[in-house]
């Protein structure tokens, strides 16, 4: 039962351009959403969160939108670079409590070309 | 500040053996959690331990067990490795407070093959 699910395996953008990653859940319950970034052989690095009282979080080039009707959130990285390619994770704490039980979609791997 | 330890980094085993994997948390954090990350399933919990007592379970069997100290150091064992236990294995800390913003920070990860 996958409550979180990141549909697109993979993206591929210009450096530059606007990157959008999507993720969508299942359980109403959820009241905090984390995106997370991974690259080969590190752990995932907190990148910005949402909290359901909200729809939208900013921070520097990375924007959160929460559309709690449509169970839908994106992460959005304006410009793209280089160093954004890694695999982007979304998730949810279990139970809407603390973040030590998280559940993660599959991951979107991201790639900026130069 | 020192971040979330993991040793050993690599680990290779044979079907069979048993494993044991060590986390050291960031200084002052008292939650730990374990994450299990194959290709096929992702990132999965495994469990999360809070002042020495397992706080969450995920839904992997006995074979799977954890302890943490009282210096909150986190160990994670498995018991009868089979094939698909080959995975990367995470480990999170946290402060632990029941608050969702709680953020969790993660270790690189041990790499245990099953062969």
């Amino acid at each position: 039962d996958q409550q979180v699910k990141q549909n697109s395996p993979s993206l591929s953008v210009q450096e530059g351009r606007i990157s959008i990653l999507n993720c969508d859940y299942t359980n109403s319950m959820f009241d905090y959403f984390l995106w997370y970034k991974k690259y080969p052989a590190e752990g995932p690095t907190f990148l910005i969160s949402i909290s359901s009282i909200k729809d939208k979080n900013e921070d520097g080039r990375f924007t959160v939108f929460l559309n709690k009707s449509a169970k839908h959130l994106s992460l959005h990285i304006v410009p793209s670079q280089p160093g954004d390619s890694a695999v982007y994770f979304c998730a949810a704490p279990r139970g809407g409590g603390s973040q030590g039980n998280l559940i993660f979609g599959k991951g979107t791997k991201l790639s900026v070309k130069p | 500040k020192a971040g979330v330890t993991q040793t050993p980094r690599y680990l290779i085993k044979t079907r069979g053996q048993q494993v044991t994997l060590s986390c050291s948390p960031i200084s002052g954090h008292r939650s730990v959690s374990w994450y299990q990350q194959t290709p096929g399933q992702g990132l999965q919990f495994l469990f999360e331990y809070f002042s020495e007592t397992q706080r969450n379970k995920g839904n992997f069997p006995g074979r799977f067990s954890g302890r943490q100290f009282s210096n909150s150091r986190s160990e994670m064992n498995v018991s009868t490795l089979e094939l698909g236990d080959s995975a990367l294995y995470l480990c999170a800390s946290s402060l632990g407070s029941a608050e969702s913003t709680d953020t969790q920070y993660f270790g690189p990860g041990t790499r245990l093959t099953v062969l």
